[in-house]
């Protein structure tokens, strides 16, 4: 249980244009989504929280009109990076966070990771 | 704010056990994580303490000292496949959401 998905996995792009990316809890409900974004060599770092029916919380520094977040539905939410340019190549990598009863309730502070999407902006 | 510190890189030797610190520096506790993350991957969830000592799963145990703010990944009987980063990481309350702040990572090389 508790698995996370991401579409698409790689994307290559042209600077300028924009690139949506896909994060969904397969199997469980995700009121908060979290995305991240990972420089080689580097940890992840928390650009912004998504939460289901309400506008995305940004960390600082992140230009919430660059990425745009939509959290649709309890089991999607959407990063959009708008006019990419080389410097947002990076690591892209949702993860979701399981308010469910049923999972195990230690487990239910843990964040559930998607695969990631590599973005590369030529 | 959270200040997570561990190793940049460390080696060891197929078979043998290794041990993977942390400090860390809170506002406020509420557990730490340990990830293990493939180069080109997620990471994915290995432990998860909110008290102090040692737990144990498998060929992995992690260790807390709260009162320490360290803690340890101990991998045994290490297998060439278990070379990959392994960070340390703390949930935190922010903004009335719980958020993880991840340490830069220990990447490790296990070597024949």
């Amino acid at each position: 249980g508790a698995v996370v998905s991401q579409h698409p996995s790689r994307v290559i792009c042209k600077s300028g244009t924009s690139v949506k990316i896909e994060c969904r809890s397969l199997d469980f409900q995700a009121t908060t989504m979290f995305w991240y974004r990972q420089f080689p060599k580097q940890s992840l770092m928390l650009m912004a929280t998504s939460n289901e029916g309400s506008k995305a919380t940004y960390e600082q520094g992140v230009e919430k009109d660059k990425f745009l977040i939509n959290h649709a539905s309890l089991t999607l939410s959407t990063l959009t990076v708008t006019s990419a340019h080389p410097e947002d190549s990076s690591f892209y990598i949702c993860s979701a966070h399981s308010a469910d009863p049923s999972v195990e309730r230690r487990m239910t502070d843990t964040q559930y990771f998607g695969p990631g999407t590599r973005l590369t902006v030529l | 704010g959270q200040n997570i510190d561990q190793p940049t890189e460390m080696t060891a030797t197929e078979g043998a056990i290794v041990q993977i610190n942390c400090t860390y520096q809170t506002s406020g506790f509420n557990g730490l994580f340990w990830y293990q993350q493939h180069a080109g991957e997620a990471p994915t969830f290995l432990s998860y303490n909110v008290l102090d000592g040692l737990e144990e799963k498998g060929r992995f145990s992690s260790f807390l000292s709260r009162s320490k703010g360290y803690s340890y990944l101990l991998l045994k009987e290490l297998q060439m496949k278990d070379s990959a980063s392994y960070l340390c990481a703390a949930p935190y309350l922010g903004g009335g959401y719980q958020k993880v702040t991840f340490g830069t990572g220990t990447k490790l090389q296990v070597i024949p």
